[in-house]
């Protein structure tokens, strides 16, 4: 069973830029997670999907991050735009129930 | 209140056992888990257990949940240098669906 992709893996923009994060979860797992992992601290939840509604997003800061995921499959994460305290991992995981998440590789960002 | 904590280093020669101890604050959280992250790599699920169980072994691993306290704790038997990761303590919040509340990481060093 192939895991959860996420592209790019490493991203590097200056701040004001915008950047964009994708996220294609395990075939079948109907909720997915987008999660922020700062420097030297555990992930902390950003948004919530069940299917392709939004359960939680009540820490994801909307006046610059806004996510979605179209069809209920595959999910995109945008910042717009971008701040020096912006840099961190982005993880995403996806779930077939309540109990397992299953996260992906991560994508590094720098912002500068 | 949403707080897991854990201690930040732990260091072992290979061969011994390690344990690795966590608190949390909910006590109405269901399912506590471990995560382990390898350097560049998302966080791999180690191991769960359900809030109505005192301990769960698998393989090498032993969970250990003291409701009363709200301590958790994970022992690696036979430790090896494979074992050398950041471990991740986190408890599904009860008042999220399904949200994951995760500790800064224990930073695990086996050496010979």
């Amino acid at each position: 069973e192939a895991g959860v992709a996420q592209s790019p893996r490493y991203k590097i923009i200056e701040k004001r830029q915008s950047v964009a994060f994708w996220c294609n979860p395990i075939s079948g797992h109907a909720t997915l997670y987008w999660y922020q992992q700062i420097l030297g601290q555990g992930p902390k939840l950003l948004i919530q999907f069940q299917n392709n509604g939004v359960v939680d997003d009540s820490q994801l800061p909307k006046d610059r991050f806004s996510a979605e995921r179209l069809k209920g499959v595959d999910s995109t994460l945008k910042i717009q735009p971008a701040k020096l305290e912006d840099s961190a991992v982005y993880l995403c995981a996806s779930s077939p129930s309540s109990n397992e998440q299953y996260f992906g590789p991560g994508t590094r960002l720098t912002v500068t | 209140g949403e707080d897991v904590e854990q201690s930040l280093f732990l260091s072992v020669r290979e061969g011994d056992s390690s344990v690795i101890n966590c608190t949390y604050t909910d006590s109405s959280s269901t399912y506590l888990y471990w995560y382990k992250q390898e350097p560049g790599a998302g966080l791999q699920l180690l191991t769960y257990i359900f809030s109505n169980m005192d301990m769960k072994q698998d393989q090498r691993l032993t969970v250990l949940l003291n409701k009363k306290d709200k301590h958790l704790s994970l022992r690696i038997a036979d430790t090896q240098t494979g074992d050398s990761a950041i471990y991740f303590c986190a408890e599904r919040f009860s008042g999220g669906y399904n949200k994951l509340i995760f500790g800064a990481g224990t930073r695990l060093a086996v050496h010979p």
